[in-house]
């Protein structure tokens, strides 16, 4: 089976930089996304990664290693409505999306 | 209404109860799917669909029952469940079916469901 981890919560400082850690183990590898869940709300796409390196998207930036089987999210300039789950997911080598637990990230004034 | 719509957003049933749960996709896309999300679990995919045709049963209980009239419109059907099956019903569209790079699936907000 697929093997998923991120930690299960984190809280940040409004203004500061929270880096969210996913670590994986699947059958193959065809990319990793990275979705933002606000409570009762739909999970929306926030990146793609499927070679290694940093893509930036303004406040937002993920990390892919695929050698290490390791990504991380980084939210700076933490603002309140930040606060929801982030879920890491990824496409092994049937193009399935496997699902992490998610990261539940509150943001404090 | 665009993107991925779900109805109910809330649904409480007691275990002898039939019930479906709806979703329709404005997207345009080609393949659709259910996920079961559970308090501090990983979405779990439960069924995809891809041009009406279902390409996956993830070993779902047959108490779930899943039906794709067309490419916009997917229904799980729901009978005789169990306290344990309570959770987020979560379902999802993409451009391609399973088997393509890239193939970002958007969201629906999903139907809290409840079985007493």
């Amino acid at each position: 089976g697929q093997n998923i981890d991120q930690p299960t919560e984190m809280t940040a400082t409004e203004g500061a930089i929270v880096q969210i850690n996913c670590t994986y183990q699947t059958s193959g590898f065809n990319g990793l996304f990275w979705y933002q869940q606000h409570a009762g709300e739909a999970p929306t796409f926030l990146s793609y990664n499927v070679l290694d390196g940093l893509e930036e998207k303004g406040r937002f930036s993920s990390f892919l290693s695929r050698s290490k089987g390791y990504s991380y999210l980084l939210l700076k300039e933490l603002q309140m409505k930040d606060s929801a789950s982030y879920l890491c997911a990824v496409f092994s080598d049937d193009y399935k999306l496997s699902f992490g637990a998610g990261t539940t990230v509150t943001v404090r004034a | 209404e665009t993107g991925v719509t779900q109805t109910p957003r809330h649904l409480v049933m007691g275990m002898t109860n039939k019930k479906s749960l709806k979703c329709e996709q404005h997207l345009g896309h080609n393949a659709m799917y259910w996920y079961k999300q559970s308090a501090k679990k990983p979405l779990e995919l439960m069924f995809v669909y891809n041009f009406k045709e279902q390409t996956e049963n993830n070993s779902v209980p047959s108490r779930f029952s899943p039906e794709c009239p067309n490419s916009s419109h997917l229904f799980l059907h729901l009978h005789t469940l169990q306290p344990e099956d309570s959770a987020l019903y979560l379902c999802a569209s993409s451009q391609e079916g399973p088997g393509t790079p890239y193939n970002e699936q958007f969201f629906g907000p999903g139907t809290r469901l409840t079985v007493l």
